[in-house]
C-alpha cells in the first residue's frame, strides 16, 4: 500500500530561521514523490518534485527537499523563511512500479507552516 | 499557458439534490483527475481520467461520477448529496504518460451541503 506521512500538524518558525517540513512515505516500488504548497481558499501549488538522481531537489520560491531512500523520508526545507512562506504544506507520493496509479496521488494530512515576523 | 479551470468557484446545495462540477485541463493536458478535500479526511482521490476513459477510481460511493469530453474537459456528479459531501473539490490536469508528471490543480470548488 501507499501512503504519507506529515508527523506534525503545526510548524512555527520566526521569519529568517530555517524551516524544516516533515515527510515520510510508503511505496513498494520506486517512489515518486512531491511538494505541493495551498494559500488559503486556494487550490495546490506544485513546488518541487523528485524522480531520480540527485537526492536534493530544488524548486519554487527558494524550498528545497532532500530524498533519503534509507529513511523512507523527504522532508522540505529553506534556508530562511518568509511570513509570506506562512500555508498548508502538502506532500504526496506515487508508486512508479504501479500502473494503476499513474494518474493518482497519495497526499499527507498536511502541514500548516506559520512564520511570524 | 492558461491554468487549470474550475466552475463554478462556489456552491450551496440541499441535501438530496445532485451537483455537477466543471474542470478545463491546461491545454494539451489528456488526464484529469478529482480530489475532495474535507478537514476531516483531508485530500482524497475520486478518480482519473484519460482519453475519454476512466482510468482510475477510488473510494467513493457511486453517487459520485465523471466523464470526460473529447477536448479533454472532464465533469464530476454528485447525486443525492448528504451534508458529508460538503467540501473542496479540486481537480488536477497532467499530460497523463508517466509516473514522473506533475499534476497541476485549480481553485478547486467549494460546495456546501445545507
Amino acid at each position: 500500500a501507499q501512503s504519507v506521512a506529515q508527523p506534525e500538524d503545526q510548524v512555527n518558525v520566526a521569519e529568517g530561521n530555517p524551516l524544516t517540513v516533515k515527510c515520510t512515505y510508503s511505496v513498494s516500488g520506486n517512489p515518486y514523490l512531491f511538494w505541493y504548497v495551498q494559500y488559503p481558499n486556494r487550490g495546490l501549488q506544485f513546488l518541487l518534485k523528485y524522480i531520480t538522481g540527485d537526492n536534493l531537489v530544488k524548486g519554487s520560491y527558494g524550498f528545497e527537499a532532500e530524498f533519503n531512500k534509507s529513511q523512507t523520508s523527504f522532508h522540505l526545507k529553506k534556508p530562511s523563511a518568509l511570513v509570506s512562506d506562512s500555508a498548508l504544506y502538502f506532500c504526496a507520493v506515487r508508486d512508479g512500479n504501479r500502473g494503476s496509479t499513474l494518474g493518482r496521488l497519495y497526499f499527507g494530512r498536511g502541514t500548516q507552516l506559520t512564520v511570524w515576523p | 499557458k492558461a491554468g487549470v479551470t474550475q466552475t463554478p468557484r462556489y456552491l450551496i446545495k440541499t441535501r438530496g439534490q445532485q451537483v455537477t462540477l466543471s474542470c478545463s485541463p491546461i491545454s494539451g493536458h489528456r488526464s484529469v483527475s478529482w480530489y475532495q478535500q474535507t478537514p476531516g479526511q483531508g485530500l482524497q482521490f475520486l478518480f482519473e481520467y484519460f482519453s475519454e476513459t476512466q482510468r482510475n477510481k477510488g473510494n467513493f460511493p457511486g453517487r459520485f461520477s465523471g466523464r470526460q469530453f473529447s477536448n479533454s474537459r472532464s465533469e464530476m456528479n454528485v447525486s443525492t448529496l448528504e451534508l458529508g459531501d460538503s467540501a473542496l473539490y479540486l481537480c488536477a490536469s497532467s499530460l497523463g504518460r508517466g509516473h514522473q508528471e506533475t499534476q497541476y490543480f485549480g481553485p478547486g470548488t467549494r460546495l456546501l451541503v445545507l
